[in-house]
C-alpha cells in the first residue's frame, strides 16, 4: 500500500484566495482525521471523520474552514478564503476499525502570503 | 481539557541512552503512545502501551509508564544520528482521538 497520499505536498498562494487540500487514505481505513501542525499551537486535531461522516469538527477554526468526505477514498480540505495565519502544514492520517492507530500522510505545507 | 506535556528539547552523544518523558492530566487515558516525525515526513507510530502495563521493550525502545504519577518515558538505548526526530507523547481514553503533546526535537551528536 503506498500510504496516505496528499496533495499537494506545497501550497503558495495569496490571501483571500481559496485553497484546497486533498487526501487519500489508507484503503480499508474507515477513519481520517485533519491535522494542522505550527511551531506555536503544535498539533491540533481539526475534524476527524468515521465511515465518511463526519464525527467531531469542533476543532476547525472558523467558517473559513470546511472539510468533505464523499467517499472512504477521497476528503479534502477547503479554506476560503485564506489568510496568513492559516499557515502550517495540514496533515490527514487514517486508521482502521477499534485500532487506535493513526497512519499520517506525508502533509500539505501551506503558506499564504 | 486534557494536556499532554512534553520538554521541547533534549541533546545527546551519538551512544548515549536518550530519555524522553511526558506527563498526561487524563486518568481514563487507556493507550499511550510514541510517535516519530522526522523533518519533512508526517507522525509514525513507534511504540504504545497500554494503561495497565508498566514497561515495554521493543529492540532499542523502553517504554516505562507510571500511571500514578501520569508519567510516560521512551528510553532510546544507544541512540544513533538517525534518531534525530521530534518525538510526541499522545494518550488516548474512551474515544479513538488522541491528544498529543508539543513534540520533544530529540539532537544526536556525534
Amino acid at each position: 500500500d503506498a500510504g496516505v497520499i496528499q496533495s499537494p505536498r506545497h501550497e503558495v498562494t495569496e490571501m483571500g484566495q481559496e485553497v484546497t487540500l486533498r487526501c487519500k487514505p489508507i484503503s480499508g481505513h474507515n477513519s481520517l482525521f485533519w491535522y494542522r501542525q505550527t511551531m506555536m499551537r503544535g498539533l491540533e486535531l481539526l475534524i476527524y471523520f468515521n465511515n465518511n461522516v463526519p464525527i467531531d469538527d469542533s476543532g476547525m477554526p472558523e467558517d473559513r474552514f470546511s472539510a468533505k468526505m464523499p467517499n472512504a477514498s477521497f476528503s479534502t480540505l477547503k479554506i476560503q478564503p485564506s489568510e496568513p495565519r492559516d499557515s502550517a502544514v495540514y496533515f490527514c492520517a487514517s486508521g482502521q476499525g477499534q485500532s487506535y492507530e493513526q497512519y499520517f500522510g506525508p502533509g500539505t505545507r501551506l503558506t499564504v502570503t | 481539557g486534557e494536556d499532554v506535556e512534553q520538554s521541547l528539547f533534549l541533546s545527546v552523544r551519538e551512544g548515549d541512552s536518550s530519555v524522553i518523558n511526558c506527563t498526561y492530566t487524563d486518568s481514563s487515558s487507556t493507550y499511550l503512545y510514541w510517535y516519530k516525525q522526522e523533518p519533512g515526513a508526517g507522525l509514525q507510530l513507534l511504540t504504545y502501551i497500554f494503561s495497565n502495563m508498566d514497561m515495554k521493550q521493543d529492540q532499542r525502545l523502553t517504554v516505562l509508564l507510571n500511571k500514578k504519577d501520569k508519567h510516560l518515558s521512551l528510553r532510546i538505548a544507544d541512540t544513533q544520528t538517525g534518531d534525530s526526530a521530534i518525538y510526541f507523547c499522545a494518550e488516548t481514553g474512551g474515544s479513538y482521538i488522541p491528544t498529543f503533546g508539543r513534540g520533544t526535537s530529540l539532537i544526536v551528536h556525534p
